[in-house]
């Protein structure tokens, strides 16, 4: 059965204080990771896609990276603005469907 | 701007007065899902629709029922709402094989009074 873990569950930072988010994950065939961000209220809205482990993409304050057994989301000098549930999730290669962690809630406090 | 809209954005129902939850798209994707998300929980899914092809989810109560009339519409239909129904109902889609990922709607907040 596939399973997504992701840590911490909640994350304060103060802006500009780097960090990092972690998805830890096991599957049987993975097809791609997928990075969302959610806000209160809110449906998640698409970060990224990783395929292969050593896969990274950038977008913004954001990178994330891919190995066999986990991903991580860095977060580069973030601004209040990035306070958001962020969610990992996996599609496996035998299946059309995503496996979601619980997410991390991140506070950046001005 | 093509996009999975969901209405209506909040919707309150009496405990077991049936209720329905709609979604459309104007992505033209062929896969449409129904997720449930509780306050701090990971979304999971309850239905999936590959074309007209239905996929229940093992643990979806049978309370809970799916309908996709055409490609651009999915409805979610709850029979007789309790109050651990209360949740966010996302609406997704997705093309198979492509790699595009998943695009979410805004979600129904349903509240059961």
């Amino acid at each position: 059965e596939d399973q997504v873990t992701q840590s911490p569950e909640a994350l304060r930072l103060q802006e500009g204080e780097s960090s990092s988010l972690n998805c830890s994950y096991t599957v049987s065939g993975l097809r791609g990771l997928f990075w969302y961000r959610q806000d209160p209220g809110k449906g998640p809205e698409f970060l990224f896609t990783l395929y292969s482990a050593g896969e990274e993409k950038e977008k913004e304050r954001l990178k994330a990276t891919l190995t066999k057994k986990e991903s991580f989301l860095h977060i580069t000098a973030p601004k209040p603005e990035d306070s958001a549930t962020y969610l990992c999730a996996l599609e496996e290669t035998s299946g059309s469907r995503l496996t979601f962690g619980e997410g991390t809630q991140l506070t950046v406090n001005p | 701007d093509a996009m999975v809209i969901q209405n209506p954005r909040y919707q309150v129902t009496q405990f077991g007065k049936p209720v329905t939850l709609s979604c459309s798209q104007t992505l033209n994707h062929n896969v449409m899902y129904w997720y449930q998300q509780k306050s701090s929980q990971a979304p999971k899914l309850l239905f999936h629709y590959y074309d007209k092809d239905f996929n229940n989810e093992a643990d979806t109560p049978d309370n809970f029922q799916s309908r996709r009339p055409n490609t651009s519409f999915c409805f979610l239909d709850i029979r007789s709402p309790g109050l651990g129904d209360a949740a966010m109902y996302l609406c997704a889609t997705s093309r198979v094989g492509v790699g595009y990922g998943y695009t979410f709607g805004s979600g129904t907040r349903l509240t059961v009074v």
